[in-house]
């Protein structure tokens, strides 16, 4: 079965600096890619997806990245704001299969 | 987006009861699924609930710890039984974005359940 790892586990950057966060998977299979936001004690809640059939996604500050042949795919957030604080977790999909990294916590000092 | 309610939001559990877990959708959607969420934690597929047939568990899930119901295409409960300290956890349902096949989940509010 599908495998992802995400990394690094925690991030702390300083406000108006940028963040990024690195994740692998296995299955070849795989052909969505989504990026998930939790605050705490909320749901998660997607922020930004990418197909395998390209390679760079972006809506405003935020951007992922896809090297399939490669199978890694990453979040960069750019100009981070407090309010991007939380934990954020990236998957992996085929056929609704959806398999999460483990999680990286963000926290952007003011 | 599809609109997830959940039931409870939270509970206080004692050890060795079984507590129900309620996922009403607000459309009808072929699949649901149930997620675990433990302490600190990732987010861990327990089993794809079908409309229908029986539900599909995930290695290391089994249907006599975490029984489901899925009686018609809106609903579906999650049964956490028997339960020990290790099963505090949130509980998610969340369901695909239906007849657009772009492999999106919704996720639910989550059940907080706190064993002692």
């Amino acid at each position: 079965g599908e495998n992802v790892e995400q990394h690094p586990s925690t991030l702390s950057v300083q406000e108006g600096d940028s963040a990024v966060i690195k994740c692998t998977y296995s299955d070849s299979a795989s052909n969505y890619f989504p990026w998930y936001k939790q605050e705490l004690g909320k749901r998660p809640q997607l922020i930004i997806d990418i197909r395998s059939n390209v390679g760079e996604k972006k809506d405003q500050r935020i951007a992922v990245t896809l090297n399939k042949t490669a199978k890694h795919f990453s979040l960069h957030i750019t100009e981070t704001q407090p309010e991007d604080s939380a934990v954020y977790f990236c998957a992996a999909s085929s056929n609704n299969d959806m398999r999460f990294g483990a999680g990286t916590r963000l926290t952007v000092k003011p | 987006s599809a609109v997830i309610s959940q039931k409870p939001s939270r509970d206080i559990c004692q050890r060795g009861t079984s507590l129900t877990i309620q996922c009403q959708v607000d459309s009808q959607v072929t699949m649901m699924f149930w997620y675990r969420q433990q302490p600190g934690q990732s987010l861990t597929l327990i089993a794809t609930a079908n409309q229908g047939s029986e539900a599909t568990y995930e290695s290391g899930f089994v249907i006599d710890k975490f029984p489901i119901s899925r009686p018609n295409l809106t609903f579906s409960t999650l049964t956490v039984s028997n339960m020990s300290p290790e099963d505090s956890s949130i509980y998610l349902c969340s369901v695909p974005r239906e007849f657009a096949n772009t492999g999106e989940l919704f996720f639910g509010e989550g059940s907080r359940l706190t064993v002692l």
